[in-house]
């Protein structure tokens, strides 16, 4: 079975450009997450998404926002990119949105220049 | 969700037990206990959780104080591929709806 995919794996922006980034989940879940990592840092959550409906949010400027598919795939989506935003983007996926196990892809590697 | 504490770094012999130790000294009644790791650029792997009682699996081994403010994460025999970043994460469990609070773990050497 194939994990959590997510695309792209590296990109590179200007700021002030906006970004979108992809995850497919496993399937069967219809929990996804993102997550923000800076160098040296733990994980940061963004966002989590259950059938479609924000269910939480963490302390991230409106810049940030995403959604959920019917094929319960996700977008994250970053506008008015700063330097500061330079991280690795997290995507998890679980079963339900309370799991007590989550599944992280490989992550997006974004670079504002 | 409650703050843990674990050493910034600890180092292991292949193939002797990696014992990691995480203080939460504040954790409340339904919060469990999660470990995670992350291998140099990969995301974050799910090892094991509990509540109150040990556990095990085919990964490791979760010891859990009697008064739960101290966990014990335990890996019996590691090898240099359980070199990693080690999350201990405390939260309410399927009412945390997805977020997990990561701090900045502990990096494991397993050494030769």
């Amino acid at each position: 079975d194939a994990g959590v995919t997510q695309s792209p794996t590296h990109l590179i922006k200007t700021r002030g450009q906006q970004v979108t980034l992809r995850c497919s989940p496993i399937s069967g879940h219809k929990s996804v997450s993102w997550y923000q990592q800076v160098l040296g840092q733990g994980p940061q959550f963004i966002f989590q998404y259950y059938e479609k409906e924000e269910r939480g949010r963490g302390n991230f400027p409106d810049r940030f926002s995403a959604r959920q598919f019917p094929n319960y795939s996700s977008e994250l989506n970053v506008n008015a990119l700063l330097l500061g935003d330079s991280a690795l983007y997290l995507c998890a996926s679980s079963l339900v949105a309370g799991d007590y196990g989550y599944t992280f892809g490989s992550g997006t590697r974004l670079t504002v220049v | 969700d409650a703050k843990t504490t674990q050493p910034p770094s600890m180092d292991c012999a292949e193939g002797r037990a990696a014992n990691l130790p995480c203080n939460h000294s504040t954790i409340s009644g339904n919060e469990y206990v999660y470990w995670y790791r992350q291998i140099h650029s990969q995301g974050p792997q799910y090892i094991i959780h509990g509540l109150k009682n040990n556990e095990t699996n085919e990964m490791a081994s979760l010891i859990i104080t009697e008064d739960r403010k101290s966990s014990t994460l335990i890996l019996p025999h590691a090898t240099l591929r359980d070199t990693a970043v080690y999350y201990c994460i405390v939260g309410a469990g399927g009412t945390s709806y997805g977020k997990l609070t990561f701090g900045q773990g502990t990096i494991l050497t397993v050494h030769p």
